[in-house]
């Protein structure tokens, strides 16, 4: 049992330093999604995709970067990342026309 | 833009019954979706109201009322294991896309 496959579970970076967080889905869902998860701000909409090729800016897409070349992978990154970025980041997917979203189990990132 | 409005924080005692009610303003409405998180793990998906009226899953039930832009979620015969936090999400259809929107989330702390 997979569904989706978060890398790394949890990173400590240095300010101005570029990262990538994985995401990996193996349920064959066209929709996928990052969110970031503050505390007392709830999980906030980065990023998502409908549909492998295509992508979407959501509420904070502020410093962050998407690709979907196909439909399993959809990787976040941050070119430069800054303390503000500090802050818990899941990837989900859904079937296109459906309210369920399947999360991972997140990747903390810590930048100093 | 979307927003959602839910109680911060809630208590009970086990065996109790208690509301977790969610107001939200957004376009292009299409449903509201319910989440628990644990402390330290995952979203997961409780249930989805597309259209008016109570949908029941075991213990927990949903409601939605359109015209009022409101719903809620009703947790009965409390268990300790029902404290977590609960999300309600609204799903918006723009320009033919899916996505979700989150309320900054409910802790529900059940007591014995």
């Amino acid at each position: 049992i997979a569904g989706i496959t978060q890398a790394p579970t949890s990173q400590i970076l240095a300010a101005g330093r570029r990262m990538t967080l994985r995401c990996t889905q193996d349920m064959r869902h066209n929709a996928m999604y990052w969110y970031r998860q503050d505390l007392g701000l709830g999980l906030r909409l980065i990023h998502y995709s409908n549909t492998a090729g295509t992508t979407g800016k959501g509420e904070v897409p502020d410093g962050y970067s998407v690709s979907r070349a196909n439909t399993d992978d959809f990787p976040l990154t941050l070119a430069s990342a800054v303390p503000s970025q500090t802050s818990v980041y899941f990837c989900a997917s859904s079937d296109r026309g459906t309210g369920e979203l399947f999360f991972g189990e997140g990747s903390r990132l810590t930048v100093l | 833009g979307q927003s959602l409005e839910q109680p911060s924080e809630v208590t009970a005692v086990e065996g109790a019954i208690v509301q977790i009610n969610c107001t939200y303003q957004t376009s292009g409405f299409y449903g509201l979706s319910w989440y628990q998180q644990h402390d330290g793990g995952a979203p997961t998906f409780l249930s989805y109201n597309g259209l008016d009226g109570l949908e029941e899953t075991g213990r927990f039930s949903s409601f939605l009322s359109r015209s009022d832009s409101y719903g809620y979620l009703l947790l009965q015969e409390l268990q300790m294991k029902d404290s977590a936090s609960y999300f309600c999400a609204v799903r918006d259809l723009n320009s033919g896309y899916s996505t979700l929107t989150f309320g900054k989330g409910t802790m529900l702390l059940v007591s014995p």
